[in-house]
C-alpha cells in the first residue's frame, strides 16, 4: 500500500530564505507526484505536476524533483516571502492504485 | 469559470441526522472525487466517479454514498451521520484518468456532527 510522508509536519522561517520541504513514498511504482498548496480554510491548490518520465519541473520560485529510485521528492522555495505561508501537500499515484494518495502536509510560515 | 464548487460550505449536524454535499463542476471533466480531510490524516479519499452515471469506492466509503446523474454534479450524502463523520470534505474533478492529470479542488465544507 502507497504512503507518503512528509518532513518537517511544520517549518518557520524569516523571510528571504531559501527552503526544501521533503516527501518520500513507499511505492517505488509511483506514476506522478504533485505539489499543493492550501491556504487555511481553503481547498487544494495544485503547485507542481512531475510525470514519472520527469526528474523535475519549475513554476517560478518553486522547483520540484523526484526521484524514484529513492522513494523522495523535493519541493525547493527560493527566496521565500510572507505570502509562501501555508500548507504544502504532496500526492503520488503510482501504477498500483491509480489514485492520488497525500502526505500530512508540512505548514509553512514564512515571517517578515 | 467558477471552477469547483461545493453547497454548503458548513454545516452543523445532530447524530443520525441526514444531509447531501453537492459538488459542482464547470470545466467539462470527466472524473470526480470526494475527499475528506482529518487533522493528522491527510485527504483520504471516500467515492469517486470515472463519468456520468459512474461512482466506486475509495479508501474510507463507509457510512457515504454518492450519485453522478449528470456530468457536471456530484453528490455525496450522509444517510446517518455519526460524529466520527466530523470532518472537512473536498470535492475535485480532473478531465480524464488520474494518472497525468492535476485535480482541481472545491473550497471544502465544513461539517460538524454532534
Amino acid at each position: 500500500k502507497q504512503e507518503v510522508t512528509q518532513i518537517p509536519a511544520a517549518l518557520s522561517v524569516p523571510e528571504g530564505e531559501n527552503l526544501v520541504l521533503n516527501c518520500s513514498f513507499t511505492d517505488s511504482a509511483i506514476y506522478n507526484l504533485q505539489w499543493f498548496r492550501q491556504d487555511p480554510g481553503k481547498g487544494l491548490t495544485s503547485l507542481l505536476l512531475i510525470q514519472s518520465s520527469q526528474r523535475e519541473q519549475t513554476s517560478g520560485r518553486l522547483n520540484a524533483s523526484l526521484d524514484k529510485s529513492s522513494g523522495r521528492s523535493t519541493l525547493y522555495i527560493a527566496a521565500s516571502q510572507p505570502g509562501d505561508s501555508a500548507t504544502y501537500l504532496c500526492a503520488g499515484i503510482s501504477y498500483n492504485t491509480d489514485k492520488l494518495i497525500f502526505g500530512t502536509g508540512t505548514r509553512l510560515q514564512v515571517f517578515p | 469559470n467558477a471552477g469547483v464548487t461545493q453547497t454548503p460550505k458548513f454545516r452543523v449536524l445532530k447524530t443520525g441526522q441526514s444531509m447531501t454535499l453537492l459538488c459542482a463542476q464547470d470545466m467539462n471533466h470527466e472524473y470526480m472525487y470526494w475527499y475528506r480531510q482529518d487533522p493528522g490524516m491527510g485527504l483520504r479519499l471516500i467515492h469517486y466517479s470515472v463519468g456520468e452515471g459512474t461512482t466506486a469506492k475509495g479508501e474510507v466509503p463507509d457510512g457515504y454514498n454518492v450519485s453522478r446523474l449528470k456530468k457536471q454534479n456530484f453528490l455525496l450524502g450522509l444517510e446517518s451521520a455519526a460524529p466520527s463523520q466530523t470532518s472537512v470534505y473536498f470535492c475535485a474533478s480532473s478531465p480524464r484518468a488520474g494518472r497525468g492529470e492535476t485535480q482541481y479542488f472545491g473550497p471544502g465544507t465544513r461539517l460538524l456532527v454532534l
